[in-house]
């Protein structure tokens, strides 16, 4: 069965400053894999997704994230935090049989401090 | 259109209410969700819609009921909820999955408290 582990559930930045969320993955075949967003009181916007295309991929509003099989990660990164980041993040991998279940990650808050 | 709309936003009910909660999406998606959120935890599948045919049940307790009247519109009605039911509730959408991989579009959510 397909899980995600997000390794943070708070990381705390300086607008201005990287961001580094992390996730790994473990799935039994090349997984498709998502990062969405959640600003507090609303849905979830999705920010990119992997599917066994390029590795490095970019997503909306300056986010990538990069697949990395070798160590089941998928790191979700932002050269420059802005206080409009500040968010929760969900890693989300896809069940590839059937209908493609979501299976979420735990969330991590992105807290951004001026 | 890549907006899946939710109605309506807030939804208080005593626990002897009948409410139905509405989602609605015209980007042509044949696949549609229902999700449960609760505070601080990630969204709970609860249903799957294929083609308007329902698809998976995550062994939801039967006072909620869905419905998909047509391609476009999910309903989720809902009688005799219980204060756990407080939650926000979420809908998505997909293009059909037997085209490859495809991103679920999430809506904004209904926020609803059980009295």
């Amino acid at each position: 069965a397909q899980s995600v582990t997000q390794l943070d559930s708070h990381v705390s930045v300086s607008e201005g400053t990287p961001v580094l969320l992390r996730c790994n993955y473990s799935s039994s075949y090349s997984p498709s894999l998502f990062w969405y967003v959640q600003h507090p009181n609303k849905g979830l916007q999705l920010l990119l997704k992997y599917t066994s295309a390029a590795t490095l991929v970019k997503g909306i509003n300056g986010f990538e994230a990069e697949f990395k099989k070798s160590e089941t990660s998928f790191h979700l990164t932002k050269p420059s935090a802005h206080m409009s980041d500040a968010a929760e993040y969900f890693c989300v991998v896809s069940d590839s049989t059937g209908f493609q279940k979501l299976v979420f990650g735990t969330g991590t808050r992105l807290l951004v401090s001026p | 259109d890549t907006e899946v709309t939710q109605t309506p936003k807030h939804l208080v009910m005593g626990m002897t209410n009948k409410k139905s909660l509405k989602c609605e999406q015209h980007m042509g998606h044949r696949a549609m969700y229902w999700y449960k959120q609760k505070a601080k935890k990630p969204p709970e599948l609860m249903f799957v819609y294929s083609y308007e045919k329902l698809s998976i049940n995550e062994s939801v307790p039967s006072r909620f009921s869905p419905e998909c009247p047509n391609s476009s519109l999910l309903n989720l009605h809902l009688h005799a909820l219980q204060p756990e039911d407080s939650a926000l509730y979420l809908c998505a959408s997909s293009q059909d999955w037997t085209t490859g991989v495809n991103e679920q579009f999430f809506g904004p959510g209904t926020r609803l408290t059980v009295l």
